[in-house]
């Protein structure tokens, strides 16, 4: 089985802290994603890595930052959390080729900036 | 960024009945997938569609690509009560190899 864990699943910090939220899979899966979800505005990508040290920008990429420096790890960082970035954020892989489509979700991280 | 729009928003159904809910798109998508998410948990992977046409089916599940590209369908058999959850569909357009394009969600509640 497919296993993608994120290293926490609520979090709670401060406005203006620095916040990383790491993702790990275990599938040796090349593509990794960082979402996040809130309520009528559904997933939205906010970055992805197609290959260690490679990152692309998703649709909302303002505000974070990523890293990738060992294919099964993806990092996410919130250079200086805003309370707009109390959220849900969910982390996925998937390999290349055959079968990219299938993304394998982790459990989520319930992020709240006070 | 785009999102697929996914019918009905949400549904009340007896245990026992069947579900049915779709997903349609005005572009075409190479690939359809159906994902559950159950609160506080992330999103799971159900069903995966590959080919127009095709029929798959997991269980009680069954999942269609429709023929024009452009939508497909999940039905749930026989409802029970852990079939509770958010159902989203997603797309890959042909453009991408692997990026995700998410549909609005069906929220199903099963009451005894």
């Amino acid at each position: 089985d497919v296993k993608v864990t994120q290293s926490s699943r609520y979090l709670v910090k401060r406005t203006g802290e620095k916040v990383f939220l790491e993702c790990v899979q275990d599938m040796d899966h090349e593509n990794m994603f960082w979402y996040r979800q809130d309520p009528g505005l559904g997933l939205r990508l906010i970055y992805f890595s197609y290959d260690v040290k490679m990152k692309e920008k998703g649709d909302i990429p303002e505000g974070y930052s990523v890293s990738r420096e060992k294919k099964e790890r993806f990092s996410l960082i919130l250079e200086s959390a805003s309370t707009n970035q109390t959220s849900m954020y969910l982390c996925a892989s998937t390999r290349a080729g055959q079968g990219a489509g299938e993304q394998y979700f982790g459990p989520g991280t319930r992020l709240t900036v006070t | 960024g785009q999102q697929l729009n996914q019918s009905p928003q949400s549904m009340f159904i007896q245990e026992g009945e069947d579900v049915s809910m779709n997903c349609t798109s005005s572009s075409i998508f190479n690939t359809w997938l159906w994902y559950k998410q159950e609160p506080g948990e992330g999103p799971v992977l159900l069903i995966a569609l590959y080919k127009a046409g095709e029929l798959t089916s997991n269980g009680r599940l069954t999942a269609q690509f429709g023929i024009t590209r452009k939508d497909s369908f999940l039905n749930i058999s026989a409802s029970i009560p852990s079939d509770v959850g958010i159902y989203f569909c997603a797309g890959v357009p042909p453009t991408t190899a692997s990026k995700l394009t998410f549909g609005t969600g069906t929220r199903l509640q099963v009451t005894l």
